[in-house]
């Protein structure tokens, strides 16, 4: 059964501190991966997408990684803001005909001053 | 550009009652998608188009669901009759392409039905 699974559920850090979303998904075959970004009461941003053959991937503070292998990503924030509070999602398409999305459930970040 | 338009941002409605939910895609974007995020199953995908045409609607919950895009700058989600577990955010998206392209989102529209 395709799958994805995001941990941590929610997560709280202090300004300026790096963390780790992590992604692991069961989705086959694999096509891609995305990382978006929601904040409260908007619709998801995309921050990056990533293919079979790509390990990382940076927008800005954001960095994902891909290990297709082991079937598992990270979203990495590097000196985190207060305007990174937000939840992760991660979304695998599966390499079919259309684009079948599998969602994850999302972490929900919180950055306090 | 305005990005992806939804309509209405909230709507309140009563059970039985028929609703119908609007989205203009990016122009020049050829894919349109409809979800809809709870705080239980949270964003799932109910129906996506290419160049107008229905490619995939198996995440529509059930007949009383029904979507359709008459040209390339609008789409409908329908739902007649509502019922209080419809109650979520719906979301529209569009893409350059189906495949591996950027998804831009809409502010979504809030349905509460009583």
């Amino acid at each position: 059964k395709n799958q994805v699974e995001q941990s941590p559920q929610s997560l709280i850090i202090l300004e300026g501190k790096n963390c780790t979303l992590q992604c692991n998904y069961t989705v086959s075959p694999f096509s891609n991966l995305r990382w978006y970004k929601q904040d409260t009461g908007r619709g998801p941003v995309s921050l990056t997408i990533m293919t079979f053959s790509e390990n990382t991937k940076s927008n800005g503070r954001y960095t994902a990684t891909l290990d297709a292998d082991t079937k598992q990503s990270s979203l990495h924030i590097t000196a985190s803001q207060l305007s990174d509070s937000a939840s992760y999602i991660c979304v695998v398409s599966a390499a079919q005909a259309g684009t079948a999305l599998i969602f994850g459930k999302g972490t929900t970040l919180s950055v306090s001053s | 550009d305005a990005g992806v338009i939804q309509s209405p941002r909230h709507e309140v409605t009563e059970m039985g009652q028929e609703v119908t939910l609007r989205c203009k895609p990016i122009s020049g974007h050829n894919s349109l998608f409809w979800y809809r995020q709870t705080m239980m199953r949270g964003l799932e995908l109910l129906i996506y188009f290419n160049n107008n045409v229905p490619i995939d609607d198996s995440g529509m919950p059930e007949d009383r669901f029904s979507a359709k895009m008459p040209n390339a700058s609008f789409s409908t989600l329908k739902i007649q009759p509502s019922e209080p577990r419809d109650s979520a955010v719906y979301f529209c998206a569009s893409s350059i392409r189906l495949a591996s392209d950027t998804q831009y989102f809409g502010p979504g529209t809030r349905l509460t039905v009583l």
